[in-house]
């Protein structure tokens, strides 16, 4: 298995521009995950869905952010108009309900925004 | 709410030391698991152990062992005889058991182990 699927690894990109992040999640996987990282406030879970349905988007931070996930094999995390203060690393992880919790999440490699 | 805290924001030892990183959790759920991850330089967080509120017995893997303490709402986590390809930021997280698959993370702690 091919694990969790980020793209772009790094977006460096004026402050103004829309920026979609993408995730493939791991076949058969239910759950999906948007986190973010930062320095100073750590893992935050952004936004996640279920069955490709959104559960709980109450980490979103502004109505610049929004999330699609429109099959059961992709997502896309995209900030319209981007802020230097979205600078981070936005992770993406998938689970299986139930059984997932066995072995937790597991996570793709990132992509590491720079908003400048 | 759920909140998990690693008061420990980085720490360094000699090769071979062993360290401890603390891990202090808070909910109002009666089950919930508890984890603990990995980020090493590189960036990838690694699962390393999922424990459930229903079982308090400490769990060995080699260097590593936790210590799940209820009473004190603590999850800790020992590397034995560390090395220095132990150097990695560690994240606990919590989640509960029957509600949701949502993992919340504490800030983590930043081990170094010096050559």
């Amino acid at each position: 298995d091919a694990g969790v699927i980020q793209s772009p690894r790094h977006e460096v990109t004026e402050m103004g521009q829309e920026v979609t992040l993408r995730c493939k999640p791991i076949s058969g996987h239910d759950y999906l995950f948007w986190y973010r990282q930062t320095m100073m406030r750590g893992l935050e879970l952004l936004i996640y869905f279920n069955n490709n349905v959104p559960i709980d988007d109450s980490g979103m931070p502004e109505d610049r952010f929004s999330a699609k996930m429109p099959n059961a094999s992709f997502s896309t995390l995209k900030i319209q108009p981007s802020e230097p203060r979205d600078s981070a690393v936005y992770f993406c992880a998938s689970s299986l309900s139930g059984k997932g919790r066995l072995g937790g999440y597991t996570f793709g490699s990132g992509t590491r925004l720079t908003v400048v | 709410a759920q909140k998990v805290t690693q008061a420990q924001t980085e720490i360094s030892v000699v090769e071979k030391e062993d360290v401890t990183l603390d891990c202090v959790y808070e909910t109002r759920d009666t089950t919930y698991y508890l984890f603990w991850y990995k980020q090493p330089p590189s960036g990838e967080l690694v699962f390393l152990i999922r424990r459930n509120s229903f079982d308090e017995q400490n769990e060995i893997s080699g260097r590593y062992s936790w210590n799940f303490q209820k009473s004190t709402s603590s999850f800790n986590f020992t590397i034995t005889a560390s090395q220095v390809v132990d150097s990695a930021v560690y994240f606990c997280a919590l989640s509960d058991l029957n509600r949701d698959d949502k993992i919340i993370f504490g800030k983590g702690t930043r081990l170094h182990i010096l050559p």
